[in-house]
């Protein structure tokens, strides 16, 4: 079975440009999470799918941030423009039902963002 | 809300040393807790949990104790190896409110020969 994987590993970037980072899940996954670790502090949740459905974008930080999830399988996560601010390491996660007790998630490498 | 204090990094030991990293939380319902472990260059990975108070959580000679009354998770090792050098991330997911895990800050852990 293929795990959660992403694209890119790293990207480096100037502030005002965009940046589109993609997470496959695991297939048969429908819950599909993004988080994001600045350097050295917690990783902070961004939102979460539950099949191609926003389930809670609470932790998106501003509308420079775009995720979808067309069809339910992929997803992108677009920043437009980037900001100095927006780089960190950007993980995807999928699980198969909601929830973490019986159902822990599988993250991918991460795409590591810099943006100069 | 929920959170997660983890020790700050790095912890340096020397192979076969003895490791605690500690973990506290708040949680506003009863939650579960997680140890995920990410090595060099790969995504993070469920190491243990504990989904009640007094459970204890065990994977590969690690060990964490749900403490409801210090509300700690603490991670422990008798034995640590070289190959253990990671950075560990302490978690909670509240079943009762919000299912999606909140995260510590991580604590690197640089075992040398």
């Amino acid at each position: 079975e293929a795990g959660v994987t992403q694209f890119p590993s790293h990207s480096v970037i100037e502030k005002g440009q965009t940046v589109t980072l993609r997470c496959d899940p695991i297939s048969g996954h429908d819950n599909l999470y993004w988080y994001r670790r600045v350097m050295g502090k917690e990783i902070k949740f961004l939102l979460h799918f539950v099949k191609e459905s926003k389930q809670d974008e609470s932790g998106m930080p501003n509308n420079r941030f775009l995720a979808e999830r067309t069809g339910g399988t992929y997803s992108t996560l677009k920043v437009q423009p980037a900001e100095l601010e927006d780089s960190g390491v950007y993980f995807c996660a999928s699980s198969q039902d909601r929830g973490s007790n019986n159902s822990p998630l599988h993250f991918g490498n991460g795409t590591r963002l810099t943006v100069t | 809300g929920n959170s997660v204090t983890q020790m700050e990094g790095p912890v340096t030991l020397s192979e076969e040393a003895f490791l605690t990293i500690n973990c506290t939380y708040t949680a506003t319902g009863y939650p579960s807790l997680f140890w995920y472990v990410q090595y060099p260059g790969e995504g993070l990975q469920l190491l243990l949990k504990a989904t009640k108070a007094d459970d204890k959580g065990s994977n590969k000679g690690f060990e964490a104790t749900y403490r409801k009354e210090t509300t700690s998770f603490h991670l422990e090792k008798g034995s640590v190896q070289v190959s253990d050098s990671a950075v560990y991330f302490c978690a909670l997911s509240d079943q009762g409110g919000s299912y999606i895990p909140t995260f510590g800050r991580g604590t690197s852990l640089i075992v040398h020969p």
